[in-house]
Protein backbone atom coordinates (compact mmCIF):
# COMPACT_ATOMS: atom_id res chain seq x y z
CA UNK A 1 0.00 0.00 0.00
CA UNK A 2 0.89 3.78 -0.64
CA UNK A 3 1.92 5.31 2.73
CA UNK A 4 2.17 8.88 2.90
CA UNK A 5 3.39 10.31 6.25
CA UNK A 6 3.82 13.78 7.75
CA UNK A 7 5.85 14.40 11.11
CA UNK A 8 3.35 15.51 13.22
CA UNK A 9 -0.67 14.46 13.49
CA UNK A 10 -1.09 17.63 15.51
CA UNK A 11 1.10 20.90 17.01
CA UNK A 12 0.85 24.04 18.44
CA UNK A 13 3.69 26.96 17.49
CA UNK A 14 3.97 30.70 18.95
CA UNK A 15 3.81 33.22 16.43
CA UNK A 16 6.85 34.39 15.28
CA UNK A 17 8.21 31.11 15.58
CA UNK A 18 9.86 29.14 12.57
CA UNK A 19 7.26 25.58 11.65
CA UNK A 20 8.48 22.48 9.72
CA UNK A 21 6.08 20.13 8.82
CA UNK A 22 7.93 17.31 6.87
CA UNK A 23 6.07 14.54 4.73
CA UNK A 24 7.34 11.50 3.11
CA UNK A 25 6.12 8.83 0.92
CA UNK A 26 7.17 5.63 -0.14
CA UNK A 27 5.83 4.86 -3.32
CA UNK A 28 9.11 6.96 -5.65
CA UNK A 29 6.18 9.15 -6.75
CA UNK A 30 7.32 12.04 -8.62
CA UNK A 31 4.80 14.75 -7.67
CA UNK A 32 4.19 16.12 -4.16
CA UNK A 33 2.15 18.63 -2.81
CA UNK A 34 1.25 20.67 0.39
CA UNK A 35 -2.35 21.79 0.65
CA UNK A 36 -4.32 23.99 3.41
CA UNK A 37 -7.60 22.89 4.16
CA UNK A 38 -9.61 25.53 5.83
CA UNK A 39 -13.57 24.53 6.29
CA UNK A 40 -15.56 26.24 3.81
CA UNK A 41 -12.83 26.86 1.58
CA UNK A 42 -11.28 23.00 0.67
CA UNK A 43 -8.43 22.37 -0.42
CA UNK A 44 -6.04 25.26 -1.39
CA UNK A 45 -2.52 24.54 -2.73
CA UNK A 46 0.59 26.42 -1.64
CA UNK A 47 3.36 24.19 -3.40
CA UNK A 48 4.07 21.82 -5.23
CA UNK A 49 7.38 19.83 -6.87
CA UNK A 50 7.25 17.59 -9.64
CA UNK A 51 11.10 16.31 -8.93
CA UNK A 52 13.77 16.47 -6.48
CA UNK A 53 14.94 20.44 -5.85
CA UNK A 54 12.28 21.59 -7.98
CA UNK A 55 8.69 23.50 -6.74
CA UNK A 56 5.89 25.32 -8.33
CA UNK A 57 4.20 27.56 -6.34
CA UNK A 58 0.23 27.00 -6.12
CA UNK A 59 -2.46 29.26 -5.09
CA UNK A 60 -1.77 30.55 -1.97
CA UNK A 61 2.33 30.27 -1.25
CA UNK A 62 2.51 33.48 0.99
CA UNK A 63 4.43 33.13 4.15
CA UNK A 64 5.19 29.29 2.73
CA UNK A 65 8.31 28.11 1.54
CA UNK A 66 9.33 24.38 0.54
CA UNK A 67 12.48 22.26 0.17
CA UNK A 68 12.76 18.99 -1.35
CA UNK A 69 16.04 17.60 -1.31
CA UNK A 70 15.01 13.74 -1.66
CA UNK A 71 12.72 12.35 -3.72
CA UNK A 72 10.73 10.77 -1.08
CA UNK A 73 10.27 14.15 1.19
CA UNK A 74 8.58 17.38 0.76
CA UNK A 75 9.35 19.82 3.79
CA UNK A 76 6.53 22.86 4.31
CA UNK A 77 8.18 25.61 6.24
CA UNK A 78 6.98 28.69 7.89
CA UNK A 79 9.38 30.98 8.24
CA UNK A 80 7.41 33.70 10.89
CA UNK A 81 3.95 31.78 11.88
CA UNK A 82 1.28 34.11 12.01
CA UNK A 83 -2.15 33.36 13.67
CA UNK A 84 -4.03 33.23 10.40
CA UNK A 85 -1.92 30.05 9.19
CA UNK A 86 -3.73 28.12 11.45
CA UNK A 87 -4.95 25.38 9.50
CA UNK A 88 -5.07 21.81 8.82
CA UNK A 89 -1.80 20.87 6.36
CA UNK A 90 -2.11 18.09 4.08
CA UNK A 91 0.63 16.50 2.07
CA UNK A 92 -0.16 14.56 -0.92
CA UNK A 93 1.72 12.93 -3.52
CA UNK A 94 1.25 11.01 -6.98
CA UNK A 95 2.53 10.28 -10.24
CA UNK A 96 3.16 12.00 -13.01
CA UNK A 97 0.01 12.42 -15.71
CA UNK A 98 -0.34 9.26 -17.89
CA UNK A 99 0.63 6.69 -15.64
CA UNK A 100 -1.53 4.73 -13.69
CA UNK A 101 -2.83 5.44 -10.55
CA UNK A 102 -2.78 8.56 -11.17
CA UNK A 103 -4.83 9.67 -8.19
CA UNK A 104 -3.21 11.58 -5.35
CA UNK A 105 -2.36 9.57 -2.17
CA UNK A 106 -3.01 11.39 0.94
CA UNK A 107 -0.75 12.27 4.72
CA UNK A 108 -3.44 12.35 7.69
CA UNK A 109 -2.87 16.19 8.02
CA UNK A 110 -1.27 18.11 10.59
CA UNK A 111 -3.55 20.91 12.19
CA UNK A 112 -1.15 23.24 13.72
CA UNK A 113 -2.41 26.02 15.80
CA UNK A 114 -0.41 29.32 15.99
CA UNK A 115 -1.00 31.43 19.31
CA UNK B 1 -7.41 27.81 -14.11
CA UNK B 2 -10.29 25.16 -13.59
CA UNK B 3 -12.84 25.46 -10.86
CA UNK B 4 -14.78 22.54 -9.10
CA UNK B 5 -18.10 23.60 -7.44
CA UNK B 6 -19.86 21.52 -5.26
CA UNK B 7 -23.31 23.32 -4.30
CA UNK B 8 -23.99 21.15 -1.57
CA UNK B 9 -22.11 22.05 1.56
CA UNK B 10 -24.39 19.36 3.44
CA UNK B 11 -26.18 16.65 2.89
CA UNK B 12 -28.09 13.84 5.07
CA UNK B 13 -29.70 10.24 4.31
CA UNK B 14 -30.81 7.75 6.04
CA UNK B 15 -29.39 4.73 7.00
CA UNK B 16 -29.63 2.32 3.82
CA UNK B 17 -31.34 4.75 1.32
CA UNK B 18 -29.18 6.67 -1.77
CA UNK B 19 -27.85 10.01 -1.81
CA UNK B 20 -26.18 12.03 -4.67
CA UNK B 21 -23.65 14.64 -3.91
CA UNK B 22 -23.10 16.77 -7.12
CA UNK B 23 -20.03 18.59 -8.72
CA UNK B 24 -19.51 20.65 -11.56
CA UNK B 25 -16.48 21.64 -13.57
CA UNK B 26 -15.24 24.33 -15.42
CA UNK B 27 -12.39 23.12 -18.43
CA UNK B 28 -11.27 24.12 -21.77
CA UNK B 29 -9.71 20.81 -21.81
CA UNK B 30 -11.37 17.41 -24.00
CA UNK B 31 -9.30 15.24 -21.96
CA UNK B 32 -8.99 14.80 -17.73
CA UNK B 33 -9.38 12.85 -14.98
CA UNK B 34 -12.25 13.23 -12.15
CA UNK B 35 -11.99 11.60 -8.44
CA UNK B 36 -14.06 11.55 -6.02
CA UNK B 37 -12.29 11.61 -2.31
CA UNK B 38 -13.88 10.77 1.18
CA UNK B 39 -12.18 12.47 4.46
CA UNK B 40 -14.11 10.86 7.62
CA UNK B 41 -13.97 12.84 10.99
CA UNK B 42 -10.59 13.00 12.22
CA UNK B 43 -9.36 10.59 9.48
CA UNK B 44 -6.97 10.44 6.12
CA UNK B 45 -8.32 11.52 2.98
CA UNK B 46 -9.06 8.27 0.56
CA UNK B 47 -10.00 7.83 -3.03
CA UNK B 48 -13.42 6.54 -3.40
CA UNK B 49 -13.80 6.39 -7.05
CA UNK B 50 -12.33 8.15 -10.05
CA UNK B 51 -12.87 8.62 -14.23
CA UNK B 52 -11.34 9.27 -17.09
CA UNK B 53 -12.86 12.06 -19.96
CA UNK B 54 -12.66 10.04 -22.92
CA UNK B 55 -14.48 6.96 -21.03
CA UNK B 56 -17.99 7.23 -21.55
CA UNK B 57 -18.85 4.69 -19.53
CA UNK B 58 -19.90 5.46 -15.78
CA UNK B 59 -17.37 4.12 -13.24
CA UNK B 60 -18.45 1.64 -10.29
CA UNK B 61 -17.14 0.37 -7.21
CA UNK B 62 -19.41 -1.42 -5.07
CA UNK B 63 -22.02 0.96 -3.60
CA UNK B 64 -20.58 4.04 -5.64
CA UNK B 65 -21.25 4.96 -8.90
CA UNK B 66 -20.86 8.15 -10.77
CA UNK B 67 -23.07 9.83 -13.31
CA UNK B 68 -20.61 11.36 -15.57
CA UNK B 69 -21.86 13.83 -18.05
CA UNK B 70 -19.22 15.61 -20.24
CA UNK B 71 -21.34 17.92 -22.09
CA UNK B 72 -22.66 19.05 -18.81
CA UNK B 73 -19.26 19.01 -17.19
CA UNK B 74 -21.03 16.96 -14.20
CA UNK B 75 -19.75 14.45 -12.33
CA UNK B 76 -22.41 13.29 -9.23
CA UNK B 77 -21.38 10.59 -7.12
CA UNK B 78 -24.07 8.07 -6.19
CA UNK B 79 -23.76 6.29 -2.74
CA UNK B 80 -26.08 3.49 -2.37
CA UNK B 81 -27.56 1.41 0.53
CA UNK B 82 -25.81 4.25 2.81
CA UNK B 83 -24.02 3.22 5.65
CA UNK B 84 -23.03 5.04 8.99
CA UNK B 85 -19.42 4.74 7.79
CA UNK B 86 -20.30 6.76 4.87
CA UNK B 87 -20.66 9.75 7.19
CA UNK B 88 -17.75 12.29 5.70
CA UNK B 89 -16.77 15.04 4.02
CA UNK B 90 -16.86 14.22 0.48
CA UNK B 91 -14.53 16.31 -2.54
CA UNK B 92 -14.67 16.49 -5.85
CA UNK B 93 -11.60 17.16 -7.78
CA UNK B 94 -10.33 17.63 -11.26
CA UNK B 95 -6.71 16.34 -12.56
CA UNK B 96 -5.51 18.37 -15.82
CA UNK B 97 -3.69 16.04 -18.42
CA UNK B 98 -1.52 18.76 -18.35
CA UNK B 99 2.28 17.17 -18.10
CA UNK B 100 3.74 20.52 -16.88
CA UNK B 101 0.83 21.90 -14.48
CA UNK B 102 0.17 18.31 -12.83
CA UNK B 103 -1.98 20.12 -10.62
CA UNK B 104 -5.39 19.30 -8.85
CA UNK B 105 -8.50 21.28 -8.47
CA UNK B 106 -10.43 20.44 -5.46
CA UNK B 107 -14.35 21.66 -4.90
CA UNK B 108 -15.30 23.03 -1.63
CA UNK B 109 -16.58 19.96 -0.29
CA UNK B 110 -20.02 17.90 1.02
CA UNK B 111 -20.15 17.02 4.43
CA UNK B 112 -22.54 14.14 4.63
CA UNK B 113 -24.48 12.88 7.30
CA UNK B 114 -26.07 9.41 7.79
CA UNK B 115 -28.88 9.50 10.03
CA UNK B 116 -29.93 5.43 11.87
Amino acid sequence: DVKVTQSSRYLVKRTGEKVFLECVQDMDHENMFWYRQDPGLGLRLIYFSYDVKMKEKGDIPEGYSVSREKKERFSLILESASTNQTSMYLCASTTPTGVSYNEQFFGPGTRLTVL
Amino acid sequence: AQTVTQSQPEMSVQEAETVTLSCTYDTSESDYYLFWYKQPPSRQMILVIRQEAYKQQNATENRFSVNFQKAAKSFSLKISDSQLGDAAMYFCAYRSPDLTGNQFYFGTGTSLTVIP
